[in-house]
């Protein structure tokens, strides 16, 4: 159990272009969604949690029209990475609890390179 | 405030142990124990709640000590499948604040 998938696993694009990143949780209902973002070697920076219904809540320094969030179901969040530069390439990685638990399921992530 | 992990690296061959240290500044209300392998997503390991508390899965365990405001895993007789980075991630209300990592390295 506990299965969160992420579509696309990579994704290349070009600087000023949008895209979506999905995450699901496919065996469970997920209350709350994170997005992380992971450069070469380095720790998971946490970008924002979502929560069912809600609205996104940013950490410090994540601007908020760059990074649109979606969580529009229990099993569905959704990261939109508008007008893309080459600083955004990244590791892009989302995980999802469900009501009650501490623990946190990644997904197998998404590799975003902007050209 | 992100945890401090160390050491930030570690090479065993196989067999060997290893113990792999994370502490806070602030008070721990619960850590939790990942293992990243190159280019995959993070895979939760286990989460230690109580001040005391200890787990274990196969050769691998952790302790938790709240007035310390650290926790430790231990790889006990490491196997090449234990390569990878190990993550502490510590918070409070769900919301995660991860360590720089340890890179384990078992040879055979």
């Amino acid at each position: 159990g506990a299965v969160v998938s992420q579509h696309p696993s990579w994704v290349i694009c070009k600087s000023g272009t949008s895209v979506k990143i999905e995450c699901r949780s496919l065996d469970f209902q997920a209350t709350t969604m994170f997005w992380y973002r992971q450069f070469p070697k380095q720790s998971l920076m946490l970008m924002a949690t979502s929560n069912e219904g809600s609205k996104a809540t940013y950490e410090q320094g994540v601007e908020k029209d760059k990074f649109l969030i979606n969580h529009a179901s229990l099993t569905l969040s959704t990261l939109t990475v508008t007008s893309a530069h080459p600083e955004d390439s990244s590791f892009y990685i989302c995980s999802a609890r469900t009501s009650g638990d501490y623990e946190q399921y990644f997904g197998p992530g998404t590799r975003l390179t902007v050209t | 405030q992100q945890p401090v992990q160390s050491p930030q690296a570690v090479i065993l061959r196989e067999g060997e142990d290893a113990v792999i240290n994370c502490s806070s500044s602030k008070a721990l209300y619960s850590v939790h124990w990942y293992r990243q392998k190159h280019g995959e997503a993070p895979v939760f390991l286990m989460i230690l709640l109580k001040g005391g508390e200890q787990k274990g899965h196969d050769k691998i365990s952790a302790s938790f000590n709240e007035k310390k405001q650290q926790s430790s895993l231990y790889l006990t007789a490491s196997q090449l499948s234990y390569s990878g980075t190990y993550f502490c991630g510590t918070g409070n209300d769900y919301k995660l604040s991860f360590g720089a990592g340890t890179t384990v390295t078992v040879r055979a």
